[in-house]
């Protein structure tokens, strides 16, 4: 059974960091491409982060380009976001979701962020 | 102000048909392949049709998709009160290099 498991969430003063991990299970992981995507109270799904399967290519939405990073680690069954200079609009339920097409999806873990 | 356009919300009786509509633009729906997600609060989402029309084992054929030029449409029939949730569309926009998606449909089965 494929199995995504998001942690690291929590509340973080603005301009803090934070590190999000999303653990891998059923699937061979490192021959997936995976993506990060949030959620912000009473807002739609918005698309954060793509990482292919090398690692080698990164894409990132606007809104947190330059402040967070997406990395894996293919031995861990791993798949990371280290967000910097968090702002209070970055407040949200964080998923990662596996491939482009997004066919499985963690239960999300809450980021907070807030004085 | 999503790149995907959605209708924020539809309703329809239970056991009718239901579509949602998803308009796009060449960069994205035009030119990419578009999913649809079904996301209840609280949950994980879950994809409903990929490739625009193809449904993932254990998606019932109540579900199905379609696509013309720079849209594309979701339809439900056989309603229930369980598919009551939110339905996004997305996909890949070649000019932002980026997964976008539509501001999401409340479906209600009333």
């Amino acid at each position: 059974e494929v199995q995504l498991v998001e942690s690291g969430g929590g509340l973080v003063q603005p301009g803090g960091s934070l590190r999000l991990s999303c653990t891998a299970s059923g699937f061979a992981f490192s021959d997936y491409e995976m993506n990060w995507v949030r959620q912000a109270p009473g807002k739609g799904l918005e698309w954060v982060a793509y990482m292919s399967i090398s690692g080698r290519t990164m894409y990132y939405a606007g809104s947190v380009k330059g402040r967070f990073t997406i990395s894996r680690d293919n031995a861990k069954n791993a798949l990371y976001l280290e967000m910097n200079s968090l702002r209070a609009e970055d407040t949200a339920v964080y998923y990662c979701a596996r491939e482009l097409r997004m066919s499985y999806w963690g239960q999300g873990t809450l980021v907070t962020v807030s004085s | 102000q999503s790149v995907l356009t959605q209708p924020p919300s539809v309703s329809a009786a239970p056991g009718q048909k239901v579509t949602i509509s998803c308009s796009g633009s060449s960069s994205n729906i035009g030119n990419n392949y578009v999913s649809w997600y079904q996301h209840l609060p609280g949950t994980a989402p879950k994809l409903l049709i990929y490739h625009n029309d193809k449904r993932p084992s254990g998606i019932p054929d109540r579900f199905s998709g379609s696509k013309s030029g720079t849209s594309v449409t979701l339809g439900i029939t056989g309603l229930q009160t369980g598919d009551e949730a939110d339905y996004y569309c997305g996909t890949w926009d070649s000019s932002l290099n980026a997964v976008v998606f539509g501001g999401g449909t409340k479906l209600t089965v009333l």
